[in-house]
């Protein structure tokens, strides 16, 4: 049975890089969350999507950056034009609804 | 065992000892809590969830326990192993339909 899957797993970009991160969520889930995990924040929500809809995005650092979920099955969130600051683990979660989340890998983001 | 205050960032205990890590947390309207175990270059993995109608879950090795007048919540492993080795963390929720809401995590170091 699979789990959410993450991809890049690495990125390593240069200030001012387009980034594209993507997430596949688990089959029947109905609700998808992208958070950021760094060492100063800890874990911090960013946006999230019921039934493809976003919901919540007042995590959102500012309009660099941005997410997309064009189907149940697919969510993007992409940062342009990426900064050093940015530089973090982004993991995406996904649930039925209920509270409980289940987590990607992450994708270990590295803006030089 | 080991009993920790208030969050402590950190907790070392030995091999076998019982372990206690403690969260606040920040709604009194939350009706749903999970706790979260991150091994290092991993997303976090559900441990054990309560419900806000309860006050104590027990599961294998694992226990929640949930103090809804101080709005306390904290986590009993018994006999502790060196896979238990980890990141901890708690979340909330706080209603149907939202995203959980971490706390600082705990990193859990058990000695042989």
């Amino acid at each position: 049975d699979a789990g959410v899957i993450q991809s890049p797993r690495h990125e390593v970009t240069e200030m001012g890089q387009e980034v594209t991160l993507r997430c596949k969520p688990i089959s029947g889930h109905n609700s998808l969350f992208w958070y950021r995990q760094t060492m100063m924040r800890g874990l911090e929500l960013l946006i999230y999507f019921n039934n493809n809809v976003p919901i919540d995005d007042s995590g959102m650092p500012e309009d660099r950056f941005s997410a997309k979920m064009p189907n149940a099955s697919f969510s993007t969130l992409k940062i342009q034009p990426s900064e050093p600051r940015d530089s973090a683990v982004y993991f995406c979660a996904s649930g039925q609804g209920n509270g409980e989340l289940f987590f990607g890998e992450g994708s270990r983001l590295t803006v030089l | 065992g080991e009993s920790v205050g208030l969050h402590l960032p950190t907790l070392s205990v030995q091999e076998g000892d019982n372990s206690i890590i403690n969260c606040a947390y920040s709604n009194s309207a939350s009706d749903y809590f999970i706790w979260y175990k991150q091994e290092s270059g991993k997303g976090p993995q559900f441990i054990i969830d309560i419900r806000s109608n309860m006050d104590k879950r027990q599961g294998q090795r694992v226990t929640v326990l949930l103090n809804k007048t101080v709005k306390h919540l904290s986590l009993q492993i018994a006999a502790t192993q060196p896979g238990d080795s980890a990141v901890y963390f708690c979340a909330e929720h706080l209603q149907a339909g939202t995203a959980l809401i971490f706390g600082k995590g705990t990193t859990l170091s058990v000695s042989s």
